[in-house]
């Protein structure tokens, strides 16, 4: 099955600043590729995610960047404010009939004032 | 909220009783998913249904079973709970296989 790291599993970063996640997957197969915000005590909400067939997707102050290559994809956050403070997860999804996410063991991001 | 509840909320209960977590969803999709979520782990597929008592295991689906016999409804029991099953659990929609789930608002189950 697909495994999926992520680092860091903590990050603080001034407002203001950028704020970038890692993520590495194990199955080349893996063609799709969420991320996922889980507010303290809220339930995760999908933020933005990527398809294999593209290197790039933006979402105003948001980003995701994908290098199949090395089988790494990014989640980057601009000018970070008070409210991107959360838990961020990122996900893989092998295809050919496989319905499972795996996800990643999360970031705990917060945004410094 | 979003089309999908859980009950309950809230639970604590004694090592060896038996615990069914229920999931509710409006959206008429047709895969729904139980996770659970401990720190460390991130979110861990347990068991997920594609349909009407079509079910399959995930990545941690020892000690759980589940049950699905209407679109709406995806059952998780824990036919005798254990401390280590003391987690979060997440119910999951998708109306396309795992692309774009919709999670519901979580269930605290504490086993002691």
């Amino acid at each position: 099955g697909e495994n999926v790291e992520q680092h860091p599993s903590t990050l603080s970063v001034q407002e203001g600043d950028s704020a970038v996640i890692k993520c590495t997957y194990s199955d080349s197969a893996s063609n799709y590729f969420p991320w996922y915000k889980q507010e303290l005590g809220k339930r995760p909400q999908l933020i933005i995610d990527i398809r294999s067939n593209v290197g790039e997707k933006k979402d105003q102050r948001i980003a995701v960047t994908l290098n199949k290559t090395a089988k790494h994809f990014s989640l980057h956050i601009t000018e970070t404010q008070p409210e991107d403070s959360a838990v961020y997860f990122c996900a893989a999804l092998l295809p050919f009939g496989n319905e499972k996410l795996t996800f990643g063991t999360g970031t705990r991001l917060t945004i410094i004032p | 909220d979003a089309g999908i509840t859980q009950s309950p909320r809230h639970k604590v209960t004694e090592t060896g009783t038996p615990v069914t977590l229920r999931c509710h969803q409006t959206e008429n999709h047709r895969y729904m998913y139980w996770y659970r979520q401990d720190p460390g782990h991130g979110l861990r597929l347990i068991h997920y249904s594609y349909g009407v008592k079509d079910t399959d295991k995930g990545e941690v689906s020892d000690g759980y079973s589940v049950s699905r016999s209407k679109t709406e409804d995806f059952l998780l029991t824990l036919e005798s709970a254990t401390s280590s099953q003391t987690s979060v659990y997440f119910c999951a929609i998708s109306d396309s296989g795992a692309n774009v789930l919709t999670f519901g608002a979580g269930s605290r189950l504490t086993v002691l």
